[in-house]
């Protein structure tokens, strides 16, 4: 079975800032790795996924994100946050096989203020 | 063009009732999957289907069902709700060549039982 722990529940950051919102996984298989944003009132929105190759993923709106298989852990970043980026962020998993369900962590709420 | 289409955007209902939600997917994919996402939580699975079939199912009691239409269209149908149901009901869709890393997720149904 896999489970995700994202290690903040909430991170509050000045504008302009950067910030890191921390994620670990467990599994005993290969897995793909997501950041999922939402919005207030919306559904979810793909950052990025980690599927295979370059640990290193960059995303839209200036996100990226690395895979560290001996850490297992899949920390997203931004070098420098705006307000539009304040909403809740989920990072997921995926056992690496297909038709496969995601399994989310329980969120981070990024707080961006002037 | 349109993306996954869920409805109601609201629903409040009596405990003991029976509800049902729609969901429409994007153009093109025809595999649906449904999550609940309580308040301050994760989104967590509830079954998918393709081919009018539940393929795979979380870890949700028998009051929780589901159809798939011929129009790739899906419900999700809970019977005997109890007032921890409340919660936002996702709706997910993809196509069937793409793989876990292709969904794109509705804005979801918020159902309040009282």
């Amino acid at each position: 079975a896999q489970s995700v722990t994202q290690l903040d529940s909430q991170v509050p950051v000045f504008e302009e800032a950067p910030v890191e919102l921390r994620c670990n996984y467990s599994s005993s298989v290969s897995v793909y790795l997501f950041w999922y944003v939402q919005y207030p009132n919306q559904g979810l929105q793909l950052l990025l996924k980690y599927l295979s190759g370059s640990t290193l993923v960059k995303g839209i709106n200036g996100f990226e994100a690395e895979f560290n298989k001996s850490q297992t852990s899949f920390h997203l970043r931004k070098p420098s946050v705006h307000i539009s980026d304040t909403a809740e962020y989920f990072c997921a998993v995926s056992p690496n096989q297909a038709g496969t369900a995601l399994i989310f962590g329980k969120g981070t709420t990024l707080s961006v203020s002037s | 063009d349109a993306g996954v289409t869920q409805s109601p955007t609201h629903l409040i209902k009596t405990r003991g009732q029976q509800v049902t939600l729609r969901c429409s997917p994007k153009s093109g994919h025809d595999t649906v999957s449904w999550y609940q996402q309580a308040l301050g939580q994760g989104p967590q699975f509830i079954f998918q289907y393709y081919e009018e079939e539940e393929r795979q199912r979380g870890n949700f009691p028998d009051r929780f069902s589901g159809h798939q239409f011929p129009n790739y269209s899906s419900e999700l149908n809970v019977n005997a709700l109890l007032l921890g149901d409340s919660a936002l009901y996702l709706c997910a869709s993809r196509a069937s060549g793409q793989g876990v890393f292709g969904y794109t997720f509705g804005s979801g149904t918020r159902l309040t039982v009282v």
